[in-house]
């Protein structure tokens, strides 16, 4: 059983359109990140939410922290092609903080 | 500033055959190691987490085991690899909790 279930696994949209990415558990996490991987290449961090509720921008791509810190959405504005890519939540295990888990990803591939 | 190195990059390897991937982080002191191993468009799976010297968990029963002889050095093998042992390995190393994790370029293990 996954600790951080993404959703969807897989979305293939056209250029110019908007998507949102869900990660949900069913525990209560003190902070998730967003990471994004390229094709092998280790992920790199986008952003941490913190605080239940908390909105973050950055430029194109909002991220939410849900009010009871299940769950988090990463919604992008107007996707281009260099979106393309592996998004990844993660974070610290809420039953042991030296755990660090990611959510089962999400594969998005933007067209030109 | 912190960086981490992980070798080989790829590595073909034939059934039966040992295994040592070998992770060195550098800029900083008693950091979390973390192994990864991550099939193709998925999430990361922790095989194991490390936090300090000597001190090894692990998240999976499986053939592979790991050592950390060093405070900044990760080492992954295997006595006998398997088939099912293929993938991409992924070495990182954390902080504190809800700290960005930071990766190694990842290994392409196939195993023959």
């Amino acid at each position: 059983t996954q600790l951080l279930e993404q959703s969807p696994q897989f979305l293939s949209i056209q250029e110019g359109e908007n998507l949102t990415v869900y990660c949900n558990s069913s525990s209560v996490f003190s902070s998730l990140q967003w990471y994004r991987q390229e094709p092998g290449e280790g992920p790199v961090l986008l952003v941490t939410v913190v605080t239940g509720g908390e909105v973050k921008k950055l430029k194109r791509l909002t991220f939410q922290f849900g009010d009871a810190r299940k769950d988090s959405s990463l919604h992008i504005t107007a996707a281009q092609p260099g979106d393309t890519g592996l998004y990844l939540c993660a974070g610290d295990s809420p039953y042991n903080f030296n755990k660090f888990y990611f959510g089962s990803g999400t594969k998005l591939n933007v067209k030109p | 500033s912190q960086t981490i190195h992980q070798w080989p990059a790829t590595l073909v390897q034939p059934v039966g055959s040992p295994l040592s991937l070998e992770c060195t982080v550098e800029g900083t002191s008693n950091p979390n190691l973390y192994w990864y191993r991550q099939a193709a468009g998925r999430g990361l799976q922790l095989l194991f987490y490390s936090v300090g010297i000597g001190q090894i968990s692990s998240e999976v029963p499986q053939n592979l085991s790991a050592s950390r002889p060093q405070d900044r050095q990760f080492i992954l093998s295997s006595k006998k690899l398997l088939l099912s042992d293929s993938g991409f390995y992924l070495c990182a190393w954390k902080g504190g909790g809800g700290t960005e994790a930071f990766f190694g370029q990842g290994t392409r293990l196939t195993v023959v």
